[in-house]
């Protein structure tokens, strides 16, 4: 079946634009995780959701990033006033309630000029 | 703080030796640990993990709590095993922590 899918797959924004990011996760998965990965580095938790609810946040940088769930299946990141560090991969995944293997999209690669 | 080391950037080995890529880890509970791998132009993937005690692809990882250590090894190299590999701590319910990883690379 389909995996989880990222658009755009690549971005490229001035300093100071709001972008969005989607993620469709796989069908049925509740599980849904936003991490962010900067160059040479490997991948940083950002934020968890369990349906349709932030279940954990504590990753988010800072109050310029925000993300939603609004129907509990696609998943939306928020970033305001990029900043050029934020340019990085964005990378989401999905898992289901009982299993716990989380299933990476491809990623978007933002890069703010 | 829960933090997952992987001391080596880069490895080379030749095809047919054995591998191991090293992973340390810092948790205050009992860990849940993994290894994910992204092969060039694909997706991160879950490679193996500690509670399965099962072999893929010919990498075992053995939980050393002692040595608080997860490290992947391969008796013999493939030209196949050249990939970018993470090793990952679940932190709480489902969040992972991730190291930084290690590009393997098999020479012919």
């Amino acid at each position: 079946g389909a995996g989880v899918s990222q658009t755009p797959s690549n971005k490229v924004t001035e300093k100071g634009k709001y972008v969005e990011l989607r993620c469709d996760p796989i069908s049925g998965h509740t599980a849904l995780y936003w991490y962010r990965q900067s160059l040479g580095q490997g991948p940083e938790f950002l934020i968890y959701f369990q349906g349709t609810g932030a279940a954990d946040d504590s990753g988010l940088p800072n109050d310029r990033f925000f993300a939603v769930r609004p129907e509990g299946s696609v998943s939306t990141l928020k970033i305001q006033r990029t900043e050029r560090g934020d340019s990085a991969v964005y990378l989401c995944a999905s898992s289901s309630t009982r299993g716990d293997e989380q299933y990476f999209g491809p990623g978007t690669r933002l890069t703010v000029t | 703080a829960q933090r997952v080391t992987q001391p080596e950037k880069l490895l080379s080995v030749f095809k047919g030796a054995p591998v191991e890529l090293k992973c340390n880890y810092s948790y205050s509970g009992s860990p849940e640990l993994f290894w994910y791998v992204q092969y060039s132009r694909q997706r991160l993937q879950l490679l193996l993990r500690h509670i399965s005690r099962e072999s893929i692809k010919g990498f075992t990882a053995d939980l050393n709590k002692g040595e608080t250590s997860f490290h992947l090894k391969k008796p013999f190299a493939q030209e196949e095993d050249s990939a970018m590999y993470y090793c990952a701590l679940k932190r709480g319910a489902q969040k992972l922590v991730f190291g930084q990883g290690t590009r393997l690379t098999i020479n012919p």
